[in-house]
C-alpha cells in the first residue's frame, strides 16, 4: 500500500467550479511534489514544494493554485478549470535528497479529475 | 525482447524470457537515474536507480545499465513474469534538496503467458 494518501480518488466538476485535491505523507518527507498525466503519457512536473516553501512551478496556469499548509499536507486548489485539465493527478514525497543520498519519489495512486 | 523507447512504446515478451527496455536521456547535468514500474490505475512505484558516476547497478531480477557517451539507459528484466506488465518510465534528475524528476516516453510491457 502506498504512503502517499490522495482524496479524492476520483473527481469530477463544471468550468467554472472551485474544487481541492488534498495529499498527506506521514514519512517526515520534507518535500512534495504534483505532478498531471495524461492517458498514455509521462508524469508532467507541476509543482515542487521543499520546506513547505514553493521551489518549482512549471510554468502552470494560475486556474492550479497549490498550498503547504504543513510538511504532512499538499492541496491543489482548483478552479476555472478547461476540458483539457482532465488528467490523473499525481503527489509524490521525498527525502531530502542531500540528507539522505537517495531520490525516490513516493507516489500516490492519483486522483483523476474530469472537467465538464 | 528489446524496445528502443520512443520508437516502439509496447514491448511484448514471453513469461520467462528476458526483456530490455531502453531510454535515451537528454540534460547532461542529469546525475541520478530512475526507473519507475506503473501498473494500470496506480501511481509510479520506484524499481531501481543509478547514479551518473555508475555503469551498472543490479536488483532483484532487475538490472541498469547506464552509458552517459551515447545519453542511454537500458532497463534488463530478467525471467519476466506476468505481474512485471506495466509501462515503464525512466526519469531523470538534477541533484537538489528536493528532487527535479523528468520521465520519459515510457514503454508498456505485455508478458504473454
Amino acid at each position: 500500500d502506498t504512503e502517499v494518501t490522495q482524496t479524492p480518488k476520483h473527481l469530477v466538476m463544471g468550468m467554472t467550479n472551485k474544487k481541492s485535491l488534498k495529499c498527506e505523507q506521514h514519512m517526515g518527507h520534507r518535500a512534495m511534489y504534483w505532478y498531471k498525466q495524461k492517458a498514455k503519457k509521462p508524469p508532467e512536473l507541476m509543482f515542487v514544494y521543499s520546506y513547505e516553501k514553493l521551489s518549482i512551478n512549471e510554468s502552470v496556469p494560475s486556474r492550479f493554485s497549490p498550498e503547504c499548509p504543513n510538511s504532512s499536507l499538499l492541496n491543489l486548489h482548483l478552479h476555472a478549470l478547461q476540458p483539457e485539465d482532465s488528467a490523473l493527478y499525481l503527489c509524490a514525497s521525498s527525502q531530502d535528497r542531500l540528507l539522505s543520498g537517495t531520490g525516490e519519489l513516493f507516489f500516490g495512486e492519483g486522483s483523476r479529475l474530469t472537467v465538464l | 525482447g528489446e524496445s528502443v523507447g520512443l520508437h516502439l512504446p509496447t514491448l511484448s515478451v514471453q513469461e520467462g524470457d528476458n526483456s530490455i527496455i531502453n531510454c535515451a536521456y537528454s540534460n547532461s547535468a542529469s546525475d541520478y537515474f530512475i526507473w519507475y514500474k506503473q501498473e494500470s490505475g496506480k501511481g509510479p512505484q520506484f524499481i531501481i536507480d543509478i547514479r551518473s558516476n555508475m555503469d551498472k547497478r543490479q536488483g532483484q531480477r532487475v538490472t541498469v545499465l547506464l552509458n552517459k557517451t551515447v545519453k542511454h539507459l537500458s532497463l534488463q528484466i530478467a525471467a519476466t513474469q506476468p505481474g512485471d506488465s506495466a509501462v515503464y518510465f525512466c526519469a531523470e534528475n538534477i541533484r537538489w534538496g528536493y528532487q527535479k524528476v523528468t520521465f520519459g516516453t515510457g514503454t508498456k510491457l505485455q508478458v504473454i503467458p
